[in-house]
Parts: structure tokens; sequence; C-alpha cells
């Protein structure tokens, strides 16, 4: 089985600056998948980036970008120039053999 | 664009009460999913289906069930509602691992 942590339940970051939201996991399967999402009051949940286990690069979507560091177990996501709409839960997931698992999330808040 | 209908956004039921929460996927995915959400605790999961009439447990699958007669469609059903199911319920589908899509959510408040 996977678990997935979450270790920061709440951050604050000002607008225009870049913040690292930490994700753990633990795992012992050779193929995986890791994935964040953006869940904002409105309740939707919102894909952002995909990290899969082989993949050589971090992967990077825009201002988000994972930190996948394999040895250590993390992938962080790394926001940059934070705007006052990505204030928002953010979930870190991860994949294998089918099953999925859940952190308990991060509640972001940018402020101006 | 994918869509994942989920046919209440607010819904309040009384104990004992069979309840039914609706998913409509308009993609034909393969795959569909229903977690429940609760603050602490994360997105646990209920039940998925990965074919018509096919359905695997969750972990956290006690005082559910579920039904998929159709693709498009995946229910989530209570049997008899208690006030400890009262939770924000999302369903999600997939055609594959990364085209993952969740509805907007169900907030079930048994009272």
């Amino acid at each position: 089985a996977q678990k997935i942590t979450q270790t920061q339940p709440g951050m604050f970051v000002q607008e225009k600056e870049a913040v690292t939201l930490d994700c753990t996991y633990d795992t012992s399967d050779p193929s995986y998948g890791l994935f964040w999402y953006k869940q904002p009051s409105s309740g939707e949940m919102i894909f952002l980036i995909y990290q899969g286990s082989y993949d050589q690069q971090n992967a990077t979507e825009g201002r988000y970008s994972l930190n996948f560091q394999k040895a250590r177990k993390s992938a962080n996501l790394v926001i940059s120039a934070s705007q006052l709409g990505d204030s928002a839960m953010y979930f870190c997931r991860s994949s294998t053999l089918g099953r999925l698992y859940f952190g308990r999330g991060t509640q972001l808040t940018v402020w101006p | 664009d994918v869509k994942v209908t989920q046919s209440s956004r607010y819904l309040v039921k009384r104990t004992g009460e069979k309840v039914f929460l609706e998913c409509v996927q308009d993609m034909d995915h393969e795959n569909m999913f229903w977690y429940r959400q609760d603050p602490g605790l994360g997105l646990r999961l209920i039940y998925f289906s990965y074919d018509v009439k096919m359905k695997e447990k969750g972990d956290i699958p006690e005082g559910y069930s579920v039904s998929r007669e159709k693709k498009e469609r995946f229910s989530l059903i209570l049997e008899s509602a208690s006030t400890n199911q009262t939770s924000m319920y999302l369903c999600a589908s997939s055609d594959r691992d990364y085209g993952y899509t969740f509805g907007s959510g169900t907030r079930l408040t048994v009272v």
C-alpha cells in the first residue's frame, strides 16, 4: 500500500512570491504516478500536474512545477508568482497498480 | 471538455433513509470513482468501477453500495443513511490514469 503525507495543513504566501507545498510518499512499487490537484472553495478538484516515477525530468505546467526527488520519495509542488486566485486546498495523489491514494491536503492562502 | 456531473450540490436526508447519489460523465470513460472528503482526512475512496457492472471496494466501503448499469452513470447508494455519513461526496472518471476528472461534489447532511 501507499501512503501520502502532506505535512503542512496550511500555508501563507504573499502575492507574486513562490511557494512550495510538500508531499512525501511511501511505496515499494517500482512504477507509480504522482499528481497534484487544486480544490477551490467551489469544491471542484482541478488537475494541475503529473509526474511518472520513470520520468527523468521534473514536470512543469505553466506556473506549476513538481520538484521530484525519487530517492527522498518526495514530490513537492512549486507555484511560482502566486496569484490571489491560487488560494485553495491542494492535494497530492499517487497511483500504483490501479489504486489511488490522496494526502490530507494543504490549505494555501495568498495575500496581497 | 470532459464533464462529470453530480445530480445534487446539496442534500439533506434523515437517518435511516436510502440515499442515491448520481454521477454522469459524457466522455465514454471506462473508470469511475466515488470518494468522500472530510476535514483533516482528505479524500478517501469508497468504491470504483472499471467497466459496466463491475465494481471494486475502495478503502471505506462499509455502509455504501454502488451501481454501474451504464457506462456513463455510476451511482452511490447509502442503504440506511447515518449521521456519520454526513460528508462531501466527490465522483470522478478517467479513461487512463492521466485523464482523471472530478465532479463538483455533493454535500450530504444526514440529520
